[in-house]
């Protein structure tokens, strides 16, 4: 089983609805992030959790918020979508401490393929 | 504030050829981690190194070999007699030791190996 999971993989939804991406994780990681990929943009970060009490906006916020129901699970919604959020959404986990040999490594979902019509 | 910057948005080269995708980064910290990804057309994103700042020694791995020279803030990224399983947008990325920020990534080089 993959150690990082996003659900959905794929989500066509209209403008103005609600939605709410997913991510689970199995590797015991306190920190959990939200990237958006558009084409020729990289990934640009929107929220990220150092811990279940912690959230922070990271460079594209807006129009997007976050829950932190469990240190395993970090939820991305989009309370009114809109068609320039059509994008490509990864979540991703990392160690906490320095003493971690795999410190500051990322590791990411699978990524969910957003489309607002 | 960091930074890194990806000036080749697309390189197409022919199979067996060499190719290097350049890297430079701006940070005030001393101490970093610099990482490069790989995204296949399948869309994830797999890792392939992480570099620490103190660690200015290339590294060679199979066909890949990175190299990293702080004087010119550069971690270049070289596939040796590239393969069409190569083609795929490749993702620099820095992070600082202080693990208080979050990765910053690059925005990106696709890659195209034709046959």
């Amino acid at each position: 089983d993959a150690d990082v999971t996003q659900t959905p993989r794929n989500r066509i939804t209209k403008t103005g609805k609600r939605i709410m991406l997913e991510c689970s994780q199995t590797k015991g990681h306190d920190r959990m992030y939200w990237y958006r990929q558009d084409p020729g943009l990289g990934l640009r970060l929107i929220y990220y959790s150092f811990d279940v009490k912690d959230i922070n906006k990271g460079e594209i916020s807006d129009g997007y918020s976050v829950s932190r129901q469990a240190q395993a699970k970090f939820s991305l919604s989009l309370e009114s979508a809109i068609p320039n959020q059509t994008a490509l959404y990864f979540c991703a986990t990392s160690p906490p401490t320095s003493g971690s040999p795999l410190y500051n490594e990322q590791f990411f979902g699978p990524g969910t393929r957003l489309t607002v019509l | 504030a960091q930074k890194v910057t990806q000036a080749q948005t697309e390189i197409s080269v022919v199979e067996k050829e060499d190719v290097t995708l350049d890297c430079v980064y701006e940070t005030r910290d001393t101490t970093y981690y610099l990482f490069w990804y790989k995204q296949p057309p399948s869309g994830e994103l797999v890792f392939l190194i992480r570099r620490n700042s103190f660690d200015e020694q290339n590294e060679i791995s199979g066909r890949y070999s990175w190299n990293f020279q702080k004087s010119t803030s550069s971690f270049n990224f070289t596939i040796t007699a590239s393969q069409v399983v190569d083609s795929a947008v490749y993702f620099c990325a820095l992070i600082s030791n202080s693990g208080n920020t979050p990765l910053v990534f690059g925005k990106g080089t696709r890659l195209s190996v034709i046959a």
